[in-house]
């Protein structure tokens, strides 16, 4: 069964750099994999994608290794407004049917 | 402001009643989709439609019927709903594309069934 595995919760503190991991051990040969951010009240906002190796945008670094079996979200110097849920999403083949594979999320909070 | 609203964002209603949700984006996008969330799970696919036309069905019980009348707006009508389908449901716009590309979400609408 494909299926995508995040921590359920991190809490850290404003100003460290927090890492969330994904494992997705069935994801497709050619296929991406993509962060979303949820706020209370919102629905998911995409953050980054990458394929391989590292990946970075003006929010966060996407960190991926050669086996493509999980992939590290990374966030520099988090603060209070970074608390979040935050979801990996990857496709998978299933049943020879491709299929976007969602995490459960990872619900992240910042303290002071 | 994601470029996708939905109406409303909250409904409260029996098992007897029938609504509808709805969806419409301002993106220029060809595929929309349905989604529910519930508290601790998985986002869960409902139903994909592709230029109109639906092209996923995720065994979605017969109480919730999809239409999409055009490639900006889509509906997701409710009737005789269960308890167990109060959730927030999403909507999502795309540009299909390559593989997993990028969503677009609206706020969703908050469900509750009595």
């Amino acid at each position: 069964l494909a299926k995508t595995t995040q921590p359920i919760s991190m809490d850290s503190y404003e100003g460290q750099e927090v890492n969330i991991t994904c494992s997705h051990n069935n994801i497709a040969t050619n296929d991406y994999i993509t962060w979303y951010q949820q706020f209370p009240s919102q629905g998911p906002r995409f953050i980054i994608q990458g394929y391989k190796t590292k990946v970075t945008n003006e929010v966060a670094s996407l960190f991926i290794p050669a086996d493509r079996k999980s992939s590290t979200l990374s966030l520099p110097r988090v603060s209070l407004s970074d608390t979040a849920v935050y979801y990996c999403l990857v496709g998978a083949i299933m049943d020879s049917n491709y299929q976007l594979i969602w995490g459960a999320g990872t619900k992240l909070i910042i303290k002071p | 402001e994601t470029g996708v609203t939905q109406t409303p964002r909250h409904l409260v209603m029996g098992m007897t009643n029938k609504k509808s949700l709805k969806c419409e984006q301002h993106l220029g996008h060809n595929a929309m989709y349905w989604y529910k969330q519930s508290a601790k799970k998985p986002l869960e696919l409902m139903f994909v439609y592709s230029l109109e036309e639906r092209v996923e069905n995720n065994s979605v019980p017969s109480r919730f019927s999809p239409e999409c009348p055009n490639s900006s707006h889509l509906f997701l009508h409710l009737h005789t709903l269960q308890p167990e389908d109060s959730a927030l449901y999403l909507c999502a716009s795309s540009q299909p594309g390559a593989t997993n590309e990028k969503l677009f979400f609206g706020s969703g609408t908050q469900l509750s069934v009595l």
